[in-house]
């Protein structure tokens, strides 16, 4: 079985430019999650999608974050403008609707402001 | 509103002695627990979960978790370590009854280093 596929691997780019990380999640898989996970702290929750239905946005910066999961599969975080703060690995997971608790975690989108 | 903290940042052992990855959680309601490890240059995964029922769990790679609700800890343990558990590990929580999703709250991590 594929695990979930993040691409790109590593980005750097200059503030206040934009960026865009796409995720493939497990075949099957309904629920995706977007985490950020800033250097030294436990990985924080953007987003989670219910196939292409948002369920959980209350941590998405949304002045300068979106994403989007069309389709109810692949899905597409993007950040405008960037800032130093936003330097981070951008880590995507997905489930089963049933059992939800096992989240499947993809190796991160590791990305640099400067 | 959850949160899970672990208060070590970095736990240093030798090969083959016992080791203790300490997590406490805070929670208004009940919740179910996890264990995550992230290898070296990898995503994270699940080692293990408590859900309800014996209050002791267990991986199929000799670590252990014990849930102490009165405590509000869920200690991670293994007997003998090896160097293949060098690796950074992630207590979470996430509620019960959360309305058919899960809302996952993560500590900081703990990063073992087993010294041969």
């Amino acid at each position: 079985e594929a695990g979930v596929a993040q691409s790109p691997r590593y980005k750097i780019i200059e503030k206040r430019q934009s960026v865009a990380f796409w995720c493939n999640p497990i075949s099957g898989h309904a629920t995706l999650y977007w985490y950020q996970q800033i250097l030294g702290q436990g990985p924080k929750l953007l987003i989670q999608f219910q196939n292409n239905g948002v369920v959980d946005d209350s941590q998405l910066p949304k002045d300068r974050f979106s994403a989007e999961r069309l389709k109810g599969v692949d899905s597409t975080l993007k950040i405008q403008p960037a800032k130093l703060e936003d330097s981070a690995v951008y880590l995507c997971a997905s489930s089963l609707v049933f059992p939800i608790y096992e989240q499947y975690f993809g190796p991160g989108t590791r990305l640099t402001v400067t | 509103a959850q949160s899970v903290t672990q208060l070590d940042s970095q736990v240093p052992v030798f090969e083959e002695a016992p080791v203790e990855l300490r997590c406490n959680y805070s929670s208004s309601v009940s919740v179910y627990l996890f264990w995550y490890v992230q290898y070296p240059n990898q995503g994270l995964q699940l080692l293990l979960k408590y859900l309800s029922g014996s209050t002791l769990v267990e991986s199929i790679n000799g670590f252990e978790a014990e849930f102490n609700k009165s405590q509000t800890s869920f200690h991670l343990r293994k007997p003998s370590v090896h160097i293949s558990d060098t690796a950074e590990y992630f207590c979470a929580s996430s509620p019960m009854n959360s309305g058919g999703y899960q809302k996952v709250t993560f500590g900081t991590g703990t990063k073992l280093q087993v010294i041969p």
